[in-house]
């Protein structure tokens, strides 16, 4: 069964400083992978997907992820931290069928 | 542009009393989900719709009935409250046949049971 493991329940970053958001899966096909943020009082929304390609992913607001096949990691990564990335970060993989697992989310903070 | 619309927003409900969280979406969207959030838990999964006239249970299905009155409208049913139902419940939709497409969320309704 497919599964995904986000190791941090909390980052802190300095604003300014690059940040990263740790996701490792497992499937036993080829992953369809996705990160959500979660503001408060808010539903999830969107960043960037990884189906196939690029190992790098560009998506929402400057963030990026790296997929790496043999580390099975899905880390979401920003150059550049601000303030307003403080928020709740969902690491997601589907397999093929109709339904998403989500991690259990990681806090960032970014400490100005 | 609404998205996923959720209603309501808050309640607030005492043990054994019933109700039934609504949601609608205006994106054409075959798939739609139902979702509890709790701190530490992260997303699970209630029930689902792949499409208009199926449901199908999620990880954590029990106390909880849905429907699928129509393709854009899919409702979550307590029947019974209890305390452990005390969560905030998320609703999606996805295109549906399309693995790679994104769910798209309301901002969720805020349930206490006490």
């Amino acid at each position: 069964a497919q599964s995904v493991a986000q190791p941090e329940d909390q980052v802190n970053v300095a604003e300014g400083n690059p940040l990263t958001v740790k996701c490792t899966y497992s499937v036993s096909g080829n992953p369809y992978l996705f990160w959500y943020v979660q503001y408060p009082n808010r539903g999830l929304q969107f960043l960037l997907k990884y189906i196939t390609g690029d190992n790098l992913v560009k998506g929402s607001y400057g963030f990026e992820a790296e997929f790496n096949k043999s580390q099975t990691s899905f880390h979401l990564k920003k150059p550049s931290a601000l303030v307003s990335d403080s928020a709740l970060y969902f690491c997601a993989v589907r397999e093929g069928d109709d339904k998403i697992i989500f991690g259990k989310g990681t806090r960032l903070h970014i400490l100005p | 542009n609404a998205g996923v619309t959720q209603t309501p927003k808050f309640q607030v409900l005492k043990t054994g009393q019933s109700m039934t969280l609504q949601c609608a979406q205006d994106m054409n969207h075959n798939s739609m989900y139902w979702y509890r959030q709790d701190p530490g838990m992260g997303l699970r999964l209630i029930y689902y719709s792949a499409s208009e006239g199926t449901t199908d249970k999620g990880e954590v299905p029990n106390g909880y009935n849905v429907s699928r009155l129509n393709k854009r409208e899919f409702s979550l049913r307590l029947e019974s409250a209890a305390p452990s139902q005390t969560s905030v419940y998320f609703c999606a939709s996805s295109a549906h046949g399309d693995s790679n497409q994104p769910q798209h969320f309301g901002d969720g309704t805020r349930l206490s049971i006490l």
